[in-house]
């Protein structure tokens, strides 16, 4: 079956720390996945997808098809970087719904 | 940048009572979508809609449920006889293409509250 996992509910980290929030697959295609932000009390925002393989907000995140894991990581973490993560994967076939994992809430302490 | 926006956002009702969940997909996109998510659990798709039909559908989607396009701007979900476990926060997104590689962009949501 299809899945996401990602494992921390909450991840607490001093400012200018590593950040990485960790996301695991289950998927037997050629997935996609995506990296969304939601900020507080605002819509969930595309981060990144593993496709375009750019840097955002400093986050990147690499696929790693043999442990099926995409985490998300930036250098040093920002206190504005506080927000609830989700990693998504869409399928590759059908209609391009999105699995989403649980989410982690990042706290960036000051 | 274009947007899509979601009313109202925050609906409370009784059990039993019907409630209609509007959205404005961002204007040229053709795949619209709804997923839910209760208090404290994952986000989960709904439904899928393109070219006027339900192109899939979950198995949180049973006749309870039903989607429409009304008009060029709408995409309404509509929930015949809500129930207390239907309380949840509804998304609404769209994509402009119906690829893998389409993003989805999400409107901000409306919490339902079933009493």
């Amino acid at each position: 079956a299809q899945r996401v996992t990602q494992p921390e509910k909450l991840l607490s980290v001093f400012k200018g720390a590593p950040v990485e929030l960790k996301c695991n697959y289950s998927y037997s295609g050629s997935p996609e996945l995506f990296w969304y932000v939601q900020y507080s009390r605002q819509r969930l925002q595309l981060l990144l997808r593993h496709i375009s393989r750019e840097s955002i907000k400093g986050f990147t995140a690499d696929l790693n098809k043999g442990e099926t894991s995409f985490h998300l990581k930036k250098p040093f973490a920002q206190e504005e970087d506080s927000a609830m993560y989700y990693c998504a994967l869409s399928q590759g076939s059908g209609t391009y719904k999105y699995i989403f994992g649980t989410g982690t809430r990042l706290k960036v302490l000051a | 940048e274009p947007e899509v926006t979601q009313t109202p956002s925050h609906q409370v009702t009784q059990m039993g009572q019907e409630v209609i969940l509007r959205c404005v997909p961002i204007s040229n996109h053709l795949y619209f979508y709804w997923y839910r998510q209760i208090l404290g659990q994952k986000v989960e798709f709904l439904v899928s809609f393109y070219n006027n039909e339900i192109s899939e559908k979950s198995e949180i989607f049973d006749d309870q449920f039903s989607v429409e396009r009304p008009d060029g701007s709408n995409f309404t979900l509509k929930i015949r006889s809500t129930k207390l476990e239907d309380s949840a926060m509804y998304f609404c997104a769209s994509t402009l293409g119906g690829g893998i590689r389409d993003t989805q962009y999400f409107g901000p949501g409306t919490r339902l509250t079933v009493l």
